[in-house]
């Protein structure tokens, strides 16, 4: 089991550029979830998706879509990029409570 | 007022101490509660579990106090290995909803 898996690790982008992060599980999860990470801010939830064909916003959704491809994956997409949004993504996916997460994507916008 | 409140840290403690998170959080009616760890540049993982009779995993011990809505974690006998972040975490609503992260707290134990 490869569990959640994070393409790509790392990304610079211009202001402006669009761009998807792509999120996998194999652990058939009915859960997944966005996050994303900066200094100082903790974990902040941007988008989850309770069951595959529902999403819902989370604390920081502005800037960001996201699509449940399928029960599997779970894609992040950022239209236009912006400086602010310069920082480490996490995917997660649960079943119960517990949630397991991706290596994560370290994004800059320039 | 923040929802899961932590002391930041740094906590710099030598090898071989003992040494205690607090964690505050703000919903009286929180279900479940954790506690993460996060190495530097990685994701993450499930520490343990928080249980309202107080759990203990090894070196590790975790305690709820519903009425003050209160949660701790006891590292005793610190390993180098212990350094990293750890983070409280709650389950405010029942069942598989969203979890909320406290900021961490970050612990350096020193040889």
């Amino acid at each position: 089991n490869a569990g959640v898996t994070q393409t790509p690790k790392f990304q610079v982008l211009k202001t402006g550029q669009s761009m998807t992060l792509q999120c996998a599980q194999d652990m058939n999860h009915n859960s997944m979830y966005w996050y994303r990470q900066d200094p100082g801010m903790g974990l902040r939830l941007i988008y989850y998706s309770a069951s595959e064909g529902t999403t819902d916003k989370g604390e920081v959704p502005n800037g960001y879509n996201v699509s449940r491809l399928n029960k599997r994956e779970f894609s992040l997409r950022l239209e236009s990029a912006a400086p602010s949004q310069t920082s480490v993504y996490f995917c997660a996916s649960s079943e119960q409570v517990e949630q397991f997460f991706g290596p994560g994507t370290r994004l800059t916008v320039l | 007022r923040k929802e899961v409140e932590q002391d930041p840290g740094p906590f710099n403690v030598p090898e071989g101490a003992t040494v205690a998170f607090n964690c505050t959080y703000s919903n009286s009616a929180s279900q479940s509660f954790f506690w993460y760890r996060q190495d530097c540049r990685k994701e993450p993982k499930l520490l343990m579990s928080v249980y309202s009779s107080g759990n203990e995993d090894g070196r590790f011990t975790a305690q709820l106090n519903r009425a003050s809505q209160y949660i701790s974690l006891l590292i005793r006998d610190s390993k180098l290995s212990d350094s990293a972040t750890y983070l409280c975490v709650v389950n405010f609503l029942s069942g598989n909803t969203p979890l909320v992260f406290g900021k961490g707290t970050r612990l350096s134990v020193i040889a």
